[in-house]
């Protein structure tokens, strides 16, 4: 079975610009989680996507955004990027059921100069 | 208090030992329970889940939860070079819409 795959999985922008991160998810899951890993904060919660709606949110400005479509595929935008957004950025899926089990994908990692 | 604490490391010990990794969460109503395993540069890889109380073993590793305690560890038997990692605890928290939240890591050094 095919894991959470991400893309890209490197990408430098420039501040100011905007961003768009693509994971699909494994066969089978309708649930895709989004995290923002850096050295100083962990593994940061941004917003959860079940069945194509947004079920959980970090506490994240209004910046960040997504989206889940009908085949379970999620896309995260982050909008007017800040030097503090390089990250990597991290989303995990699972059945969405009580069970939380979730698998990573490897991550798109986000460089803002 | 933070929802889910574990000490940060480094935890160093020689190949062949028992590696004793500890996990604290806040919340008594916490259901699920996950060890993920994080190497430099990767991303983190699930190891072991655990919904009851009790020990649970699956090859070298052994999760141990202790509802009562708000407590959860991962024990890892004859600790190899390549288990050296940053292993992180995560769990539900219900006040949070039973997202997971997961602790900052441990780092785990074994010495050859």
């Amino acid at each position: 079975k095919a894991g959470v795959t991400q893309t890209p999985r490197y990408l430098i922008k420039t501040r100011g610009q905007q961003v768009t991160l693509s994971c699909s998810p494994i066969s089978g899951h309708r649930s895709v989680s989004w995290y923002q890993q850096t050295p100083g904060q962990g593994l940061q919660f941004l917003f959860e996507y079940f069945s194509e709606t947004q079920r959980n949110k970090g506490n994240f400005p209004g910046r960040f955004s997504g989206r889940q479509f009908s085949n379970s595929r999620s896309e995260m935008n982050v909008s007017t990027l800040e030097l503090g957004d390089s990250a990597l950025y991290l989303c995990a899926s699972s059945f969405g059921d009580s069970s939380y089990e979730q698998y990573f994908g490897p991550g798109t990692r986000l460089t803002v100069t | 208090q933070k929802e889910v604490e574990q000490n940060s490391g480094p935890l160093s010990v020689p190949e062949g030992a028992i590696a004793s990794l500890n996990c604290t969460y806040s919340d008594r109503g916490s259901q699920s329970f996950f060890w993920y395993r994080q190497y430099s540069g990767k991303s983190p890889e699930l190891i072991m889940s655990i919904y009851s109380n009790g020990d649970k073993e699956d090859g070298r590793f052994t999760a141990q939860l202790n509802k009562a305690s708000q407590y959860v560890s991962l024990l890892i038997r004859d600790s190899q070079p390549s288990d050296s990692a940053t292993y992180l605890c995560a769990v539900n928290i219900r006040e949070y819409g039973n997202k997971l939240v997961f602790g900052a890591g441990t780092i785990l050094r074994v010495k050859s």
